[in-house]
Order: C-alpha cells, then sequence, then structure tokens
C-alpha cells in the first residue's frame, strides 16, 4: 500500500516554455501532497504544500507565480514550472500522506527529472 | 543550528558490519521520527519510522529514539553492499510537513 506514481519520469523541454508533472496518489487518498526539489549530490528542498480543495501553502524563496500546483482531487496534484529557464533544471520529487494511517509518514514517487536547455 | 543534523559522512564500513547512523534535532516537541533511504538518482524510501522512546527493530534495520537527548539513530546491521546510499534522517512538525536532514551517504564494501 501507499504508492505514488509521477509522470512524467523524466522531461526536457525548451527554455521560456511550461512543464506540468502530475503526482497521482495510487491506493489511497492524500489530502496532503507535497513538492520537493533536488539538485545533485544536495538535500531535498521543501518547495511546496498542497492541500486538497484549497490554495497550496509555498515555502519562503519559492515563487508561486512561477511553480504552480492544483490539488483538485484526493489522489492527483499537479505542479507547473512556468516559463521554465535552464536553471529550474532539477529532481522534482513528490510525497504524499495516508490520513487514514494518522501520523506523519510521507510516501515518496518516483520523481521527475527535468532539463531545460 | 540546523533543525535537523546528521554526521555528513561519507560512512564507509565492510560488508557484514554494523553500520552506524546518527542524527539530532532542535524542535523539543517533536513525536515522530522517520529514516529514509534515497540511492542515487531515485527518490527517497521510507525504510523505519518511530514515535516512542527506546528501540524499533524492523529486519536487520533497529530505530532508537532518545527524546530527552534529542536524538535519533538507525543501525543497520550484517551490512550489505546493496544497503549503499544515503540515508535521511525526517521530523515530522506542523501541519504533516517533515524537516528534512542533508543525509548521510553510507558505504558499504564487499
Amino acid at each position: 500500500g501507499a504508492v505514488v506514481s509521477q509522470h512524467p519520469s523524466w522531461v526536457i523541454c525548451k527554455s521560456g516554455t511550461s512543464v506540468k508533472i502530475e503526482c497521482r496518489s495510487l491506493d489511497f487518498q492524500a489530502t496532503t501532497m507535497f513538492w520537493y526539489r533536488q539538485f545533485p549530490k544536495q538535500s531535498l528542498m521543501l518547495m511546496a504544500t498542497s492541500n486538497e480543495g484549497s490554495k497550496a501553502t509555498y515555502e519562503q524563496g519559492v515563487e508561486k507565480d512561477k511553480f504552480l500546483i492544483n490539488h483538485a482531487s484526493l489522489t492527483l496534484s499537479t505542479l507547473t514550472v512556468t516559463s521554465a529557464h535552464p536553471e529550474d533544471s532539477s529532481f522534482y520529487i513528490c510525497s504524499a500522506r495516508d490520513p487514514l494511517r494518522g501520523n506523519y509518514e510521507q510516501y515518496f514517487g518516483p520523481g521527475t527529472r527535468l532539463t531545460v536547455t | 543550528q540546523k533543525e535537523v543534523e546528521q554526521n555528513s559522512g561519507p560512512l564507509s564500513v565492510p560488508e557484514g558490519a554494523i553500520a552506524s547512523l546518527n542524527c539530532t534535532y532542535s524542535d523539543r516537541v517533536s513525536q515522530s521520527f522517520f529514516w529514509y533511504r534515497q540511492y542515487s538518482g531515485k527518490s527517497p524510501e521510507l525504510i523505519m519510522s518511530i514515535y516512542s522512546n527506546g528501540d524499533k527493530e524492523d529486519g536487520r534495520f533497529t530505530a532508537q529514539l532518545n527524546k530527552a537527548s534529542q536524538y535519533v539513530s538507525l543501525l543497520i546491521r550484517d551490512s550489505q553492499p546493496s544497503d549503499s546510499a544515503t540515508y535521511l534522517c525526517a521530523v515530522g512538525g506542523n501541519a504533516g510537513k517533515s524537516t528534512f536532514g542533508d543525509g548521510t551517504t553510507l558505504t558499504v564494501k564487499p
């Protein structure tokens, strides 16, 4: 149980375009999902908390107009990187909590590797 | 001071030895603690969670928690080359968020 998927697993896009990444909880309903970014050999950086049916909560320093998050259902959250630039190239990982488990365990998706050329 | 601190490593142990990974945290009221394993190029995978003082064992893994000392550790017995990875300590906080340490890279040498 507690399986999280992400799509796509990797994407290459041109500078100035937008990219949408999907995060799905496959066998549970996730009221809360998290989006992280990880640069090579660096630690996880929390970008935002995505709550179903409400606006995402962004961490300090993360541009909410550049990284659009939508959590329209209990099993799907999307992250759209708008007007992507090469410095946005990174490993984007989502995680989800299963509220029925009543704890803070996070289950991670496999990640999406974004390369902006 | 970081909220969650781990030994930067890298840590190298021979196959079959015990690997000991340590983590300290600053928020005294924290109640939930996790260890994640992250292989190179992959996303983190939850391997242990612990909520009460003492030891919790799962196979070759033992998590130890001491809330008074604000310390949590992970022991890996009979270490295998497949255990070579970065281990992330995480502490649960408000709104379900977890704060992650920077990770300790473990190498198990055959």
